[in-house]
């Protein structure tokens, strides 16, 4: 068990630009989620998959956001036409009922977006 | 899920019991109380969770009280590595793992050498 990773830890791009973000979570885990979290404030959810289908999502996750998880496994997290209210750490966890009874939800590092 | 209501901050002498409160008046009986911590510029670490009985494992104690109303998360011997932000979560029906956890602002937890 080699935790939740994600990619790249940190990305500073220019409002307007695109940019695109993955998760890898624990393997055997069927379910992952986003979230976000601003300053000073806890993660806000934005989306879930069960295997590759994307089942809820936020109202936080406007048209700019999409989010696929393909084959089931890894997942990725695109923004298209970022704005600096994107700006904000982006969370991947993971969890499974089958292994931990509970679906207790397992995080990643998170990926620190700065939006100029 | 439930709305919970932590206190903003909280000192505890490194070496001592920190004792984290949590309000949960109005969980559900099938929602689970979940614990998470989030030390500085690292994501949410899974603590401890439970329904009706409490619970210890290896970072912590969870006492819930009998009309499920309120919790407290113990760290039995706070170190310096234990200061963080700790939420208080009331899970979905489904444990957390259907839905998305809800997370409010936390308690920030100093450990005060």
């Amino acid at each position: 068990d080699t935790g939740v990773s994600q990619n790249p830890r940190h990305k500073i791009t220019k409002r307007g630009q695109n940019v695109t973000f993955r998760c890898d979570p624990i393997s055997e885990h069927n379910r992952l989620y986003w979230y976000r979290q601003t300053l000073g404030q806890g993660p806000e959810f934005l989306t879930y998959f069960q295997n590759e289908a994307q089942l809820e999502k936020s109202r936080l996750l406007s048209d700019r956001f999409s989010a696929e998880r393909p084959k089931g496994s890894f997942s990725t997290l695109e923004i298209q036409r970022t704005e600096q209210g994107d700006s904000a750490m982006y969370l991947c966890a993971s969890s499974s009922r089958r292994t931990s009874g509970t679906g207790t939800q397992y995080f990643g590092p998170g990926t620190r977006l700065l939006v100029l | 899920d439930a709305k919970t209501t932590q206190p903003t901050s909280m000192d505890c002498a490194e070496g001592r019991a920190a004792n984290l409160p949590c309000n949960h008046s109005t969980i559900s009986g099938n929602e689970y109380v979940y614990w998470y911590r989030q030390i500085h510029s690292q994501g949410p670490q899974y603590i401890i969770h439970g329904l009706k009985n409490n619970e210890t494992n290896e970072m912590a104690s969870l006492i819930i009280t009998e009309d499920r109303k309120s919790s407290t998360l113990i760290l039995p011997h706070a170190t310096l590595r234990d200061t963080a932000v700790y939420y208080c979560i009331g899970g979905s029906p489904s444990g957390g793992g259907a839905d998305g956890l809800t997370f409010g602002k936390g308690t920030h937890l100093i450990i005060q050498p």
